[in-house]
């Protein structure tokens, strides 16, 4: 089945460690998102790959990067976590102009934890 | 600019009974509207989503929502909750050609037996 996965499921770092999260698709779909998630809030878009060009929210952090190598994969970067980058880091796929409405498919996400 | 509001951040219902979640959102061109479920620890599903024709939108696992633009609500509902309805859902808007969705705040389900 196509999807979206995302390794690992679960990722425990120390503060100031660097991380990275992985993202890959099966679905061919040319827009790929990164979204932080923390306990009872709506996800938060972090920045967002459509194709190779790079749109990174306003808000978003430098403590943040991303990388798309190819149209499979997309990574997180994380430089240096600290406590308040604990969260679930979700990842979603999607293709626009077919069908209409820019439905988004998402991965199951990645836990995070920062000791 | 595009904005939605969940009213109710927690609802309860039994087992059994109507499950009604409300969305309302504001946009300045016709609108793309979707519901999605989260189950605890996993990814975002989506249930439904409105882009043009029939107001009336069926989805999956007995949900269904209805767009009425004169009130600016797209309001989800399922006529019977089940135990395995609880998440949290989530009410999201976007609009014709390329752009990114905007999230209400989400409402969590519980559902009693």
């Amino acid at each position: 089945d196509a999807m979206v996965i995302q390794n690992p499921r679960y990722q425990v770092t120390q503060f100031g460690k660097p991380v990275t999260l992985s993202c890959s698709q099966t679905l061919n779909h040319n827009v790929m998102y990164w979204y932080q998630q923390k306990s009872s809030q709506a996800p938060k878009l972090l920045f967002h790959y459509y194709d190779k060009d790079f749109n990174n929210e306003a808000d978003t952090p430098d403590n943040f990067q991303s990388r798309r190598p190819n149209t499979s994969f997309c990574f997180l970067d994380i430089r240096s976590p600290g406590l308040g980058d604990a969260a679930m880091y979700l990842c979603a796929t999607s293709r626009v102009g077919t069908p209409p409405g820019n439905e988004q498919f998402f991965g199951p996400g990645t836990r995070l934890t920062v000791l | 600019a595009q904005s939605v509001t969940q009213l109710g951040s927690h609802v309860s219902v039994s087992e059994g009974a109507l499950v009604l979640l409300r969305c309302n959102y504001s946009s300045s061109v016709p609108p793309y509207l979707f519901w999605y479920v989260q189950y605890p620890n996993q990814g975002l599903q989506l249930l439904l989503k409105y882009t043009t024709g029939a107001t009336l939108v069926k989805g999956i696992n007995g949900f269904e929502a209805e767009f009425k633009k004169s009130e600016t609500s797209f309001h989800l509902t399922k006529p019977s909750a089940h135990m395995s309805d609880a998440a949290e859902y989530f009410c999201a808007v976007n609009y014709s050609g390329y752009s990114t969705l905007t999230f209400g705040k989400g409402t969590m389900l519980l559902v009693s037996p």
